[in-house]
């Protein structure tokens, strides 16, 4: 199965600034199979990507996915204080693998 | 507005069985896959079983045999039934909605969770 490393474990960053969040496969990810997750404490997860770059419905465009093969990443142009979480990558071939996380954390 | 409300999490000991439901309203059930998606204390989300919308089911290698997904559309509602339960299927259990029918595991909407505890 597909391996996702998901780089660096924990972000510090002060809202307005730029994050950037990688995932990386231990081999390619076919047809760019790879989602974002963003998880808040006691919550479920949400979808924000698909598709390594197509927005999930209600996505704030500040969210942006790219990459492809065993390379890709998450940007947040300017962070909201909403937007400190806990964020997976996670490969949609069989089987689907998810990656251990990136926290972004408030500076 | 998407809602997966799920029910069933226990505490339950190990080689026992326990049976999750989740309920579905705001979209059209039964033309959407579902899958069940868990993660234990501290640890990576794990996907451990699907059901197309036509009723084919997947596993998670880590259940199968032990777990069966199933679902009915005329309640909305999807079920999974656990049995020969371990310490390690400690989790809470999302109840997901797929965002197509088949074959594209991405987990468009989550429930809340419900907690499953195996321990003696």
């Amino acid at each position: 199965e597909i391996v996702l490393t998901q780089s660096p474990g924990t972000l510090s960053l002060s809202p307005g600034e730029r994050a950037t969040l990688s995932c990386r496969a231990s081999e390619s990810v076919s047809r760019n199979y790879l989602a974002w997750y963003q998880q808040k404490p006691g919550q479920a997860p949400r979808l924000l990507i698909y598709g390594a770059s197509s927005r999930a419905t209600g996505i704030p465009d500040r969210f942006s996915g790219s990459g492809s093969a065993t390379d890709f990443t998450l940007t947040i142009s300017r962070l909201e204080p909403e937007d400190f979480a806990v964020y997976y990558c996670q490969q949609y071939n069989t089987p689907n693998t998810f990656g251990l996380g990136t926290k972004l954390e408030m500076k | 507005e998407v809602q997966l409300l799920e029910s069933g999490g226990a505490m339950v000991q190990p080689g026992g069985s326990l049976s999750l439901s989740c309920a579905a309203s705001g979209f059209t059930f039964s033309t959407y896959a579902m899958s069940w998606v868990r993660q234990a204390p501290g640890k990576r989300l794990e996907w451990v079983s699907g059901i197309s919308s036509d009723g084919r089911t997947y596993y998670a290698d880590s259940v199968k045999g032990r777990f069966t997904i199933s679902r009915d559309n005329s309640k909305n509602t999807l079920f999974v039934q656990m049995s020969s339960l371990r310490a390690e299927d400690t989790a809470t259990y999302y109840c997901t909605k797929e965002i197509g029918a088949i074959g594209t595991p991405v987990f468009e909407y989550w429930g809340q969770g419900s907690l499953v505890t195996v321990s003696s």
